[in-house]
């Protein structure tokens, strides 16, 4: 059975700290590797990783994928309140680009 | 660009009462997503479309479900008869299948979601 797999489920930061979410996957026809962020809405997307070992950067966030070992990792530097959210890591597959949603892991930013 | 749109942000109705969620996709987007989000089971696809055409609707829960897609611009999912166990968030998305562009398709595109109590 197709599945993604998040850690950790929640994670406590101060303002500044660096935090590294991982995701694991296991994907038959695996396609594309999908980066969520989930506040109090909808999931907005921020990155889609097709290349093993390409980083894709937006600002303080970037991403990674590792098709060797079937993960991705998402790292924020410098945390805000801002970041807190649920962060989704979404594997397609198949020539429909069917989605795989992981649980999420939870992200709380302290002041 | 409005993104997608849902309707109503949300309900609360009771047990048995007939349900209608309503989707307006991304203009120019070809495929339709409905999700269902609750605390247990995480996101869940139900259905979705591709050319107005349902494509996939393993994911729906049982025949109390339906989905339409009428015209491009426009997606209902109905539940019928409700019950308290239906109470989630359930979140339209859309994109964008290109053919010949596989790897540009698969970010969908959500809309605000709509929060279903069923009493």
């Amino acid at each position: 059975e197709d599945k993604v797999v998040q850690s950790p489920l929640s994670l406590v930061v101060h303002e500044g700290d660096t935090v590294t979410l991982n995701c694991s996957y296991e994907v038959t026809n695996f396609r594309s590797l999908l980066w969520y962020k989930q506040e109090k809405k909808a999931p907005t997307f921020l990155f889609m990783l097709t290349s093993s070992g390409i980083e894709k950067k937006s600002g303080r966030l970037s991403s990674i994928l590792d098709k060797k070992e079937l993960s991705s990792i998402l790292n924020i530097t410098a945390t805000q309140t801002g970041d807190s959210a649920i962060y989704l890591c979404v594997a397609t597959r198949g020539s429909q680009g069917n989605l795989i949603f992981g649980k999420g892991t939870k992200l709380s930013v302290k002041p | 660009d409005a993104g997608v749109i849902q309707s109503p942000r949300h309900e609360v109705t009771e047990m048995g009462q007939e349900v209608t969620l309503r989707c307006k996709p991304i203009s120019g987007h070809n495929s339709l997503f409905w999700y269902r989000q609750t605390m247990m089971r995480g996101l869940e696809l139900l259905i979705y479309f591709n050319n107005n055409v349902p494509i996939d609707d393993s994911g729906m829960p049982e025949d109390r479900f339906s989905a339409k897609m009428p015209n491009a611009s426009f997606s209902t999912l109905k539940i019928q008869p409700s019950e308290p166990r239906d109470s989630a968030v359930y979140f339209c998305a859309s994109s964008l299948k290109a053919r010949g562009l596989a790897t540009s398709t698969d970010t969908q595109y959500f809309g605000p979601g709509t929060r279903l109590t069923v009493l």
